[in-house]
């Protein structure tokens, strides 16, 4: 996407070690962002979402964290399990266009 | 999360041929849906931006005759690949979203091969 990029292409993780992914964004008027996972052959899935007046949001084993000063936002998952061996995407969910960053693949080694 | 079906999701077609697929969000009314496509290792490329009732806007360098995009009604939007050539095998996907700034929910994808 034309805002949005990531860090690191790849990230090989140990099983049951915590996870974390980085993205970086442009512009500092985006105020809306969604962590998507995808898995080979299907469309991606919803993970988490955090909006601007935020600067951490928790969920099930994941958390998000926005830092606007830096334009970054990083996405971790804790006691990584094989399951969560997927293709990690930020977005950036303006009000006009959903803009994806490069993706993360995330290995989980047993 | 609401949902969102793609159909097909696998279709094979003839070079020169067209291809239709369908988008449908099945619990909500999707007033506004995206089109991607994605090549292998590769992000989602962002295609074309449709609203319910008005023509979709296109991003730079996409081929709006060669990609028909129709958003008829609140819950389904379809794309259709014309006269299709080997390049446009992909994996196509589709997402929808209520209103802007809200969550936005993607089908299951097609991957489109022209033979």
């Amino acid at each position: 996407g034309e805002n949005v990029g990531l860090h690191l292409p790849t990230l090989s993780v140990q099983e049951g070690d915590n996870s974390i992914i980085n993205c970086a964004y442009s512009n500092s008027a985006s105020d809306y962002f969604i962590w998507y996972k995808q898995e080979s052959g299907k469309g991606p899935q919803f993970i988490i979402d955090i909006r601007s007046n935020m600067d951490k949001r928790q969920g099930q084993r994941v958390t998000v964290l926005l830092n606007k000063t830096v334009k970054h936002l990083s996405l971790q998952i804790a006691a990584t399990q094989p399951g969560d061996s997927a293709v990690y995407f930020c977005a950036e969910n303006g009000y006009y266009k959903l803009s994806f960053g490069a993706g993360t693949t995330v290995t989980v080694r047993a | 999360g609401a949902v969102v079906s793609q159909h097909p999701s696998r279709v094979i077609c003839k070079s020169g041929t067209s291809v239709k697929i369908e988008c449908r969000s099945l619990d909500f009314q999707a007033t506004t849906m995206f089109w991607y496509r994605q090549f292998p290792k590769q992000s989602l490329m962002l295609m074309a931006t449709s609203n319910e009732g008005s023509k979709a806007t296109y991003e730079q360098g996409v081929e709006k005759d060669k990609f028909l995009i129709n958003h008829a009604s609140l819950t389904l939007s379809t794309l259709t690949v014309t006269s299709a050539h080997p390049e446009d095998s992909s994996f196509y996907i589709c997402s929808a979203r209520n209103r802007g700034n809200t969550e936005a929910f993607f089908g299951q994808g097609t991957r489109l091969t022209v033979v």
